[in-house]
């Protein structure tokens, strides 16, 4: 069965400091990935995916990049960030073969706090 | 622009009632749905899908769609303290490449004892 990993679960980092999010998923190859981010009392807002290896979207123009570095590995990047960068950042994969339902299943996220 | 609409609630019923969670789309040609419960502090969980008109019922749990009303709904029967949690709405288009799902903001759905 598939699973998804993220880490760190939760981090507190200053303004102005680095950020490396990391997301795996175990069980598919090739899958679709997702980065997600939900702000407190705000709906989820899709910032980046990815169909494979170095291949990423972005969504939305902002301080965070993102790669895909292996198959099954996703990460999201920041070189400085802000305050409005606090929130729920969660990783979603979804089969990328037919047939697909385009069910998206999420990791457990990192709460993160920008301080 | 693609939007999905819920009421944001909080929607309050006592054990063992229905519960009625709705979710209104603008896209009109989207061809898959979805909803994810997401209990406080936890990530969004997948509890049904429906692709096709009608009704899909897994357990306790009934997904309603009508494509011509552009309108998903989720009822939970003999609701229990342990559903009390966000419930999200997800519509995939039919042109949508990879798979990118919109959601709603959710409905937050209380089930007191």
């Amino acid at each position: 069965s598939q699973t998804i990993h993220q880490w760190p679960a939760t981090l507190v980092q200053p303004v102005g400091s680095p950020l490396s999010l990391e997301c795996t998923v175990e069980g598919t190859s090739n899958p679709n990935l997702y980065w997600y981010r939900q702000a407190a009392g705000r709906g989820l807002q899709l910032l980046f995916y990815s169909v494979g290896i170095g291949q990423i979207s972005s969504e939305v123009p902002q301080n965070l990049s993102a790669s895909r570095p292996q198959d099954r590995q996703f990460i999201l990047s920041s070189k400085k960030l802000l305050l409005s960068d606090s929130g729920f950042y969660l990783c979603a994969w979804r089969e990328n073969r037919a047939p697909s339902y385009n069910e998206q299943f999420f990791g457990p996220g990192t709460r993160l706090t920008v301080l | 622009q693609k939007e999905v609409e819920q009421n944001s609630g909080p929607l309050s019923v006592p054990e063992g009632a229905i519960a009625s969670l709705n979710c209104t789309y603008s896209d009109r040609v989207s061809q898959s749905f979805f909803w994810y419960r997401q209990y406080s502090g936890k990530s969004p969980e997948l509890i049904m899908s429906i692709y096709s008109n009608g009704d899909k019922e897994d357990g306790r749990f009934t997904a309603q769609l009508n494509k011509a009303s552009q309108y998903v709904s989720l009822l939970i029967r003999d609701s229990q303290p342990s559903d009390s949690a966000t419930y999200l709405c997800a519509v995939k288009s039919r042109g949508s490449t990879l798979g990118r799902l919109y959601f709603g903001r959710g409905t937050q759905l209380t089930v007191w004892p």
